[in-house]
């Protein structure tokens, strides 16, 4: 089984600083990682994905994130948020041979001030 | 395509009472997921679809849940009876694992049980 952590659960900062998201995962086998968002009252909505390949990868909206497999990582960042940012942020992953059910953390909630 | 569509996106009833929630996951699409989301438990796996069958209902919490698909563009989560700690915004997914490996989301439904 893999199981995900999302290492905080509100991130508040202020517009045109830079983010980070951190995740941590935990799985036997190998897995594809994404990270979600979910503005309020919305179904959630893809952010990027890793899948192989190279180990940063670039999402919507400026985000990006990096795959680090001895450290079991997934952490997402972006170099100057906005206000419309503001949103809950989750991190998901699959086994590739586990018909892709998701397993999420349990997001973090980022808040950006003016 | 409209994307996964979910009815209704509100429902409110009284504890005891049967509630239906209906689910048209994107055309083209094999399989489908439901996920619960709620405060306490965060984003959880209810049961998922493949061509049409069941296939994983370990995440069912009670015999109170059942779900059905009837046919590839519609699938129904009934709870009855409901209670009040059924309470949450249930979402469903769907995606095609020749072509994608994350799942495109609906709107949610939120249920309030009274």
């Amino acid at each position: 089984a893999q199981s995900v952590t999302q290492l905080d659960s509100q991130v508040p900062v202020f517009e045109e600083a830079p983010v980070e998201l951190r995740c941590n995962y935990s799985s036997s086998v190998s897995v594809y990682l994404f990270w979600y968002v979910q503005y309020p009252n919305q179904g959630l909505q893809l952010l990027l994905k890793y899948l192989s390949g190279s180990t940063l990868v670039k999402g919507i909206n400026g985000f990006e994130a990096e795959f680090n497999k001895s450290q079991t990582s997934f952490h997402l960042r972006k170099p100057s948020v906005h206000i419309s940012d503001t949103a809950e942020y989750f991190c998901a992953v699959t086994s590739v041979s586990n018909d892709y059910k998701l397993s999420f953390g349990a997001g973090t909630t980022v808040t950006v001030r003016a | 395509d409209a994307g996964v569509i979910q009815s209704p996106r509100h429902e409110v009833t009284e504890m005891g009472q049967e509630v239906t929630l209906r689910c048209k996951p994107i055309s083209g699409h094999d399989y489908l997921f439901w996920y619960r989301q709620t405060m306490m438990r965060g984003l959880e796996l209810l049961i998922y679809f493949n061509n049409n069958v069941p296939i994983d209902d370990s995440g069912m919490p009670e015999d109170r849940f059942s779900a059905k698909m009837p046919n590839a563009s519609f699938s129904t989560l009934k709870i009855q009876p409901s209670e009040p700690r059924d309470s949450a915004v249930y979402f469903c997914a769907s995606t095609d694992r020749t072509i994608n490996t994350e799942a495109f989301f609906g709107q949610g439904t939120r249920l309030t049980v009274v």
